[in-house]
């Protein structure tokens, strides 16, 4: 079974801060990871995959397979980062390609 | 290029009921996938269809069923509606079902009284 955990329900840091939201991940075989970010009042999008290995509005996050963890990273946080991020997770060939497994969420709030 | 759309916005139904939930892809994209966010927790995949048929499902049971059609739009059904169903159902397109991104649509907020 395949599981994402996102231990910080909720992360409070100031602007210019910087930031690390977690997640780990449980799969038996080799995963995508990915992270999505949903601003207020906005639909749920794509802020980066680890295969495109990309940094996107100053985040980055790097797989570590041997720590199973895609920790989410930026180092200096800005007010309009403030959103709810999620983990996500799919396997990478097989019946589970394609269908994403979704940790709980952080919700992240930058002070000014 | 029109994004993702969702109909209706917010529903409110009784127990015992039935819903019909529909989707409109991206242009050009073949796949939808369907996920069930309840309160206060992260998306669940119910299930996802390519090209009008079921590419794997979820842990959910029977009452919940889809659709595709010709144009990739897309419909979710449940039947015998439970409270535990009360929910935002998203559904999101994608240009495959090789791991393709998916592009999420506003979601319906579904209210069982």
């Amino acid at each position: 079974a395949q599981r994402v955990t996102q231990p910080e329900k909720l992360l409070s840091v100031f602007k210019g801060a910087p930031v690390e939201l977690k997640c780990n991940y449980s799969y038996s075989g080799s995963p995508e990871l990915f992270w999505y970010v949903q601003y207020s009042r906005q639909r749920l999008q794509l802020l980066l995959r680890h295969i495109s290995r990309e940094s996107i509005k100053g985040f980055t996050a790097d797989l570590n397979k041997g720590e199973t963890s895609f920790h989410l990273k930026k180092p200096f946080a800005q007010e309009e980062d403030s959103a709810m991020y999620y983990c996500a997770l799919t396997g990478a060939g097989g019946t589970s390609y394609g269908k994403l497994t979704f940790g709980q969420g952080t919700i992240l709030t930058v002070h000014p | 290029e029109t994004g993702v759309t969702q109909s209706p916005t917010h529903l409110i139904k009784t127990r015992g009921q039935q819903v019909t939930l529909r989707c409109s892809s991206q242009s050009g994209h073949n796949t939808v996938s369907w996920y069930q966010q309840a309160l206060g927790q992260g998306p669940q995949f119910i299930f996802q269809y390519y090209r009008e048929e079921e590419n794997g499902r979820g842990n959910f049971p029977p009452r919940f069923s889809g659709l595709q059609f010709p144009n990739y739009s897309s419909e979710l059904n449940v039947n015998a509606l439970e409270l535990d169903d009360s929910a935002l159902y998203l559904c999101a397109s994608s240009l495959g079902h090789r791991g393709d991104t998916q592009y999420f649509g506003p979601g319906t907020r579904l209210t069982v009284l």
